[in-house]
Parts: C-alpha cells; sequence; structure tokens
C-alpha cells in the first residue's frame, strides 16, 4: 500500500519553461510534506516544505501548492535550469506519537530540463 | 553545525559475504536515526530507525540488521549478502521533521 505516490516516473521541460512535479497521497493524517531533490549517487538533499496548514509555500524559483481535500501537493520550478535535471522526491509526516518523524517517500519523478 | 558521514561510497560484495555500513552524526545530540534503500524502480524504502541508544525499529523484513551502540552511530549489518540487498543505502538524521541525508553507499552484491 503506497501512501505517497508519484505517478510520472519522469518529465521533459525546456529550459526556462515551467516544471511541475505531481504527489498523490492517501493517510489523512499526513500533516507536513516536503520535497527532496537527488542527484545521481548522492543523497537527497531538503528542496522546500509546506505544513497542513497552508495551502501554498515559494522559496525563489520553487513553489509547493497543497490541496488537502484532494489530497494532492505540486511542485512548479520556473523557470527551470539545466542545474535542476535530478529526481524529485515527495515525502510526507504524521505525528507518530514515537518521536521518529518518520517520513513516507514517493517512488520519485525524473525531472530532465533541456537546454 | 550538524553534519553526517556515511561510509564506504560504494562497495561491492560477493553473495553470502557480511556487511557493515556506518553512519556517524556530529553535531547534535540524540538525533533520529534512519536506514533507507534506493532500489531501482522502488524510491526510498525505509529499513530501519532509532530513536534513541539500543533502540531499533524495523519496517521491512530481510536478512539486514541495524544497530546503533552509541548516540551518533547507526550501522547497517548483514551476516550473508543476497543479490537482492544490492541498492543505493541511505543513512539520515532528523531532530524533528525533515531529514539530513547522508551521501549514500552504493551496494553492489556479485
Amino acid at each position: 500500500d503506497q501512501q505517497v505516490k508519484q505517478n510520472s516516473p519522469s518529465l521533459s521541460v525546456q529550459e526556462g519553461r515551467i516544471s511541475i512535479l505531481n504527489c498523490d497521497y492517501t493517510n489523512s493524517m499526513f500533516d507536513y510534506f516536503l520535497w527532496y531533490k537527488k542527484y545521481p549517487a548522492e543523497g537527497p538533499t531538503f528542496l522546500i516544505s509546506i505544513s497542513s496548514i497552508k495551502d501554498k509555500n515559494e522559496d525563489g524559483r520553487f513553489t509547493v501548492f497543497l490541496n488537502k481535500s484532494a489530497k494532492h501537493l505540486s511542485l512548479h520550478i520556473v523557470p527551470s535550469q539545466p542545474g535542476d535535471s535530478a529526481v524529485y522526491f515527495c515525502a510526507a509526516s504524521a505525528n507518530s506519537g514515537a518521536g521518529s518523524y518518520q517520513l513516507t517517500f514517493g517512488k520519485g519523478t525524473k525531472l530532465s530540463v533541456i537546454p | 553545525s550538524q553534519t553526517i558521514h556515511q561510509w564506504p561510497a560504494t562497495l561491492v560484495q560477493p553473495v553470502g559475504s557480511p556487511l557493515s555500513l556506518e553512519c556517524t552524526v556530529e553535531g547534535t545530540s540524540n538525533p533520529n536515526l534512519y536506514w533507507y534503500r534506493q532500489a531501482a524502480g522502488r524510491g526510498l524504502q525505509l529499513l530501519f530507525y532509532s530513536v534513541g541508544i539500543g533502540q531499533i525499529s524495523s519496517e521491512v523484513p530481510q536478512n539486514l540488521s541495524a544497530s546503533r551502540p552509541q548516540d551518533r552511530q547507526f550501522i547497517l549489518s548483514s551476516k550473508k549478502l543476497l543479490l537482492s540487498d544490492s541498492g543505493f543505502y541511505l543513512c539520515a538524521w532528523s531532530a524533528s521533521v525533515g531529514y539530513t541525508f547522508g551521501s549514500g553507499t552504493r551496494l553492489t552484491v556479485v
């Protein structure tokens, strides 16, 4: 049972255009959502996050939108740059009460920005 | 500042051999520690997490084990590797929501 789903394994976008990466979740207890970026042979790095009390969070070229009723979030990158080419993981967290702050990850979307 | 070290970066091991991957964190106390594996087409799969010394929770039954002998040390082990253990292993730490990942270990079992 996959609680965080990234249904697009890959996405190609022209440089300068907008990249939209989507993520759906099923667990209504998730209250915090994060996006991680991963280059080959490296560990993922934190990109941007959003709390369930918000519907939008912006950081430079990156904006995350959250639609709680649809259990859907998206990451917008605009304008896209070749250096954005990486695998993007959506992650969600629920307060487990055990102090572990576990994240549940999607399978990732490989973004390729074409110069 | 906090840093996380994971080694080795790459490892090629024969089937049936033992495994020991080590992860250490600096600059923080009592972190939550995690081992994840990224296998082809499987995304990031949580293997073990620990909220304190000697406290290990396993998420996926397998022939791997984890130990936390010190507050900032997390070890992933196996007595006998299987071909299916190949993958990219990531250690991470957190003090609240959100992880900081190590640089990963690419394990190839041959």
